[in-house]
């Protein structure tokens, strides 16, 4: 089964830090692209950072420029998101979600999106 | 940067009814790059359309995506009790950021 496990959410205060991880288990992980996603209360989702299959290129939302930083470890199937800095406003649900793409002959682009997602797990930046 | 704006903000419908939700782009966007997600309490996403009209693996036919440009629709064709959620498009294109709608919540 394709399967994707968050952990390592919990309680942070406002300057602190928390590592999360993402277990992948069903597919062919280091050939996927990677992105993280978070779900803050009351909001709607928004896209957090992404990183590429070997690990090479990442990218972030600008607000967690500099604070976020992305990882992946191909040998253990695993995504990471190292968060310092935190603030009351990181708080949210943090989902990590695979990256699948498909060749559009219509318009020879990549169509890109997200087909597998984890449930996810609950930070709370709060003092 | 692409901006989407969902509407309606909540839509109230019943079961058997069709839902029209619609996503504006703030510029011309590939149908290639836009997606919809649905989302229930407690639950991650679900991909439920890809490049604007293509139905993910295991998407019953009553959804159905459409539109280019700026405008985009997704329908859903007789509504079923577990069909009430809010709904995302996303622009998830060649460049960052991948940015999201800000949902449309559809209720009985």
């Amino acid at each position: 089964e394709v399967q994707l496990v968050e952990s390592g959410g919990g309680y942070a205060q406002p300057g602190g830090s928390l590592r999360l991880s993402c277990a992948a288990s069903g597919f062919n992980f280091k050939t996927f692209e990677m992105n993280w996603v978070r779900r803050a209360p009351g909001k709607g989702l928004e896209w957090v950072s992404y990183i590429s299959d070997a690990g090479g290129i990442t990218h972030y939302t600008d607000s967690v420029k500099g604070r976020f930083t992305i990882s992946r470890d191909n040998a253990e199937n695993s995504l990471y998101l190292q968060m310092n800095s935190l603030r009351a406003e990181d708080t949210a649900v943090y989902h990590c979600a695979r990256k699948g793409s498909q060749y559009d002959l219509l318009t020879h682009n990549y169509k890109s999106y997200m087909d597998v997602w984890g449930k996810g797990t609950t930070v709370t930046v709060s003092s | 940067e692409i901006v989407l704006t969902q509407s309606p903000g909540t839509l109230s419908l019943s079961p058997g009814e069709t839902a029209t939700l619609s996503c504006r782009a703030s510029q011309t966007v590939s149908s290639s790059y836009i997606d919809w997600y649905q989302q229930k309490p407690g639950q991650a996403p679900r991909l439920l359309i890809y490049g604007a009209s293509s139905r993910a693996t295991g998407i019953p036919a009553r959804f159905s995506g459409s539109g280019s440009g700026t405008d985009f629709t997704l329908s859903i064709n007789r509504l079923e009790p577990e069909d009430f959620a809010v709904y995302y498009c996303q622009h998830y294109g060649f460049s960052p950021p991948y940015t999201f709608g800000q949902g449309t919540k559809l209720e009985i």
